[in-house]
């Protein structure tokens, strides 16, 4: 069984369009993430829920708006999609919120804005 | 900048050898972890060092901390083919709870 599975995979679509992501974990963790890789790979914390409330939000556009209807899923909504919005989002989750937690990452999804 | 540092950006040995990757960081962490990624795939974690720990084991692989350089390094004996990845490295830093702040990686090849 996937821990953290996301959908879609593979997200190809025009600038201007508004587009959803979905995340599921299936661990039982309080916390999820999301994060953004660049082409470069280089990873970066974009949001962080615990328990369906929202705890890090970095400076990221407001266009991206994450939601988190219940623990086990957080969807990240993108309006009005740029070029420099294309990267792979990864979802992850972890059991609290304390430093000393591993984080589960999902397979990712692979945006591309055309 | 970046909290964490990784050198070599690309590593490239014999299927046998062993292969280090080094991190560095700015500023006070909790613990340190390391995490491989395959190409096109997620990142899997490997290792989770805590900031009062100096070394750790986990089969083929050894991580050690030095909190007086702040710098870790990771190191992988006997690679494997299949050892071939992404490595990061990403620090919880004193100040940010359980926020994972992550290197610019290491890009492993092991030719068999």
């Amino acid at each position: 069984d996937t821990a953290v599975s996301q959908t879609p995979k593979y997200l190809v679509t025009q600038m201007g369009n508004d587009k959803s992501i979905k995340c599921e974990q299936n661990l039982g963790h309080d916390t999820m993430y999301w994060y953004k890789q660049d082409s470069k790979k280089f990873l970066k914390i974009m949001f962080s829920y615990n328990n369906k409330e929202l705890i890090i939000n970095e400076t990221v556009p407001n266009r991206f708006s994450p939601k988190s209807p219940d623990k086990a899923h957080l969807n990240l909504h993108i309006n009005s999609l740029e070029l420099g919005d294309s990267a792979v989002y990864f979802c992850a989750g972890a059991s609290g919120l304390g430093a000393q937690e591993t984080q589960y990452f999902g397979p990712g999804t692979r945006l591309l804005v055309l | 900048s970046q909290q964490g540092e990784e050198d070599p950006q690309a590593l490239s040995i014999q299927e046998g050898e062993n292969a280090t990757m080094n991190c560095s960081y700015k500023t006070s962490i909790n613990n340190l972890q390391w995490y491989r990624q395959n190409s096109g795939r997620g990142l899997v974690h490997l290792i989770l060092i805590r900031s009062n720990e100096r070394e750790k084991h986990s089969g083929r692989l050894r991580v050690t901390l030095d909190t007086s350089k702040k710098s870790s390094s990771l190191l992988i004996t006997a690679s494997r083919a299949a050892d071939t990845a992404s490595y990061f490295c990403a620090t919880v830093q004193v100040t940010s709870g359980s926020r994972l702040t992550f290197g610019e990686g290491t890009q492993l090849t092991v030719n068999p």
